[in-house]
């Protein structure tokens, strides 16, 4: 059974800070893994998506990168800005093609 | 273009009530998945359909159903409901069945009491 973690569960960072934000799944045997934010009481926006096949995508400020063997992957967040305090969450697409989440990591960026 | 729908937003039912939410996916859109996200569990996979057919369903109990319309429209209904159903409901689409980009609704946040 696929599992998805995210440590830390929450992170507070002064703005204009560089971060990275972890996930690790269990089953290496994925699909694509997607990135998705989401603000209090909202539903989720889509990110960055990583097939399978791929290293890493690129949006704006944001890269994500995925190590299908180690079954890790990151979201890297330059220049940080009070906007992006959300949740965000990593998530894996597996053989049955149902996506399984992770908890989140719940960021804040300080002013 | 129009992304994905869900009504209501916000519901209040009763123990032992049944209840009905819909989702309308994005224009060309054929494959509707439902998730169940709440603070113990995080968001839960409950089912997805594709051409009017569940293809895939999570580990939840009966009485939890859902359908999907000819228009890729999908319904879920969740029967004699219990308190720890509360939760927010999520819809997604994406084009087609497998393993393609998921977008999201705005959820329904359903409280029962």
């Amino acid at each position: 059974k696929q599992e998805v973690t995210q440590i830390p569960a929450a992170l507070s960072v002064p703005e204009g800070e560089n971060l990275v934000l972890n996930c690790s799944f269990t089953d290496s045997a994925i699909y694509n893994l997607q990135w998705f934010r989401q603000d209090p009481g909202k539903g989720l926006t889509s990110l960055l998506l990583i097939q399978s096949s791929q290293r890493e995508q690129t949006s704006g400020r944001l890269n994500a990168s995925l190590d299908k063997s180690s079954g890790r992957s990151t979201l890297y967040i330059a220049a940080s800005q009070p906007g992006d305090s959300a949740t965000y969450l990593c998530a894996v697409t597996g053989a049955n093609s149902k996506l399984t989440f992770g908890k989140g990591i719940t960021l804040s960026v300080r002013p | 273009k129009a992304g994905v729908t869900q009504t209501p937003r916000y519901l209040i039912k009763t123990r032992g009530q049944q209840v009905t939410l819909s989702c309308s996916p994005i224009s060309g859109h054929r494959s509707v998945s439902w998730y169940q996200q709440t603070p113990g569990q995080g968001l839960q996979f409950l089912f997805e359909y594709f051409s009017e057919t569940q293809r895939n369903k999570g580990n939840f109990p009966g009485r939890f159903s859902g359908r999907q319309f000819s228009n890729s429209r999908s319904e879920m209904n969740v029967s004699t409901l219990e308190l720890g159903d509360s939760a927010l409901y999520l819809c997604a689409s994406s084009p087609r069945f497998g393993n393609y980009e998921q977008y999201f609704g705005p959820g329904t946040r359903l409280t029962v009491t």
